[in-house]
């Protein structure tokens, strides 16, 4: 079972909300990360963080903004949302040393109508 | 452009049939590589890994991935799948300057017949 946690597992809401996903993991990792998923398609980098207030932009732009101010927690911020944010959005997590792989959250199924 | 390739997106077996997924990857330098499984309404999981050494890697529920560094290959193997085989399985490699950070690829919708 993950160590991670993302809420709220599924979410539809209307254009022009401002939106918050939550991502905490019990772990203690520095590094964490947000991911993009659509069906068909790799998961793109949008956010990732390497410690307390460290936020770094992805692969994939996005308008979406995070904040790290503690250690096991890392939103994401949509100001207004908008159809094109539908998606599902994978929070995870790794050790500050070693390549390990990524410890993943459960996800968040965003629909925005 | 630099990426992870998995072909065949949608794969249809039979039970007791055997699975090959291909991975191939663009990065050149040392690499790490992983191959992810996600269960359908489940959170991505690690199915194994290579950092280095033997090549051959063995990973939980009897699977198996190959790296073959002359083709910048990972591909992963099970010799007889079953019905709970089936999944989405994503190949990753981390960036040679991404401090830990992975790149996926498009991932293998996997569908095991009973």
């Amino acid at each position: 079972e993950a160590d991670i946690y993302q809420t709220p597992r599924y979410l539809v809401i209307g254009t022009g909300k401002k939106i918050t996903l939550e991502c905490s993991q019990t772990m203690g990792h520095d590094k964490m990360y947000w991911y993009q998923q659509d069906p068909g398609m790799e998961l793109h980098l949008i956010h990732y963080s390497y410690g307390v207030n460290s936020t770094e932009k992805g692969d994939l732009s996005s308008e979406s903004t995070v904040s790290r101010i503690r250690t096991e927690h890392f939103p994401l911020t949509l100001e207004s949302a908008r159809p094109s944010h539908t998606s599902q959005y994978l929070c995870a997590s790794s050790p500050p040393m070693g390549n390990y792989g990524y410890t993943f959250g459960s996800g968040t199924r965003l629909t925005v109508v | 452009a630099q990426s992870v390739s998995q072909h065949n997106h949608h794969v249809i077996l039979s039970e007791a049939a055997s699975l090959e997924l291909g991975c191939n990857y663009s990065y050149g330098g040392t690499v790490n590589l992983f191959w992810y499984v996600q269960y359908p309404g489940q959170h991505l999981q690690l199915l194994l890994k290579y950092f280095s050494g033997d090549p051959l890697v063995k990973g939980i529920k009897g699977f198996e991935a190959e790296f073959i560094k002359s083709k910048f290959s990972f591909n992963l193997r099970k010799p007889s799948v079953q019905w709970s085989d089936t999944a989405e399985y994503f190949c990753a490699v981390t960036l040679p300057y991404g401090n830990n950070r992975l790149a996926f690829g498009k991932g293998n919708q996997v569908v095991v017949i009973p």
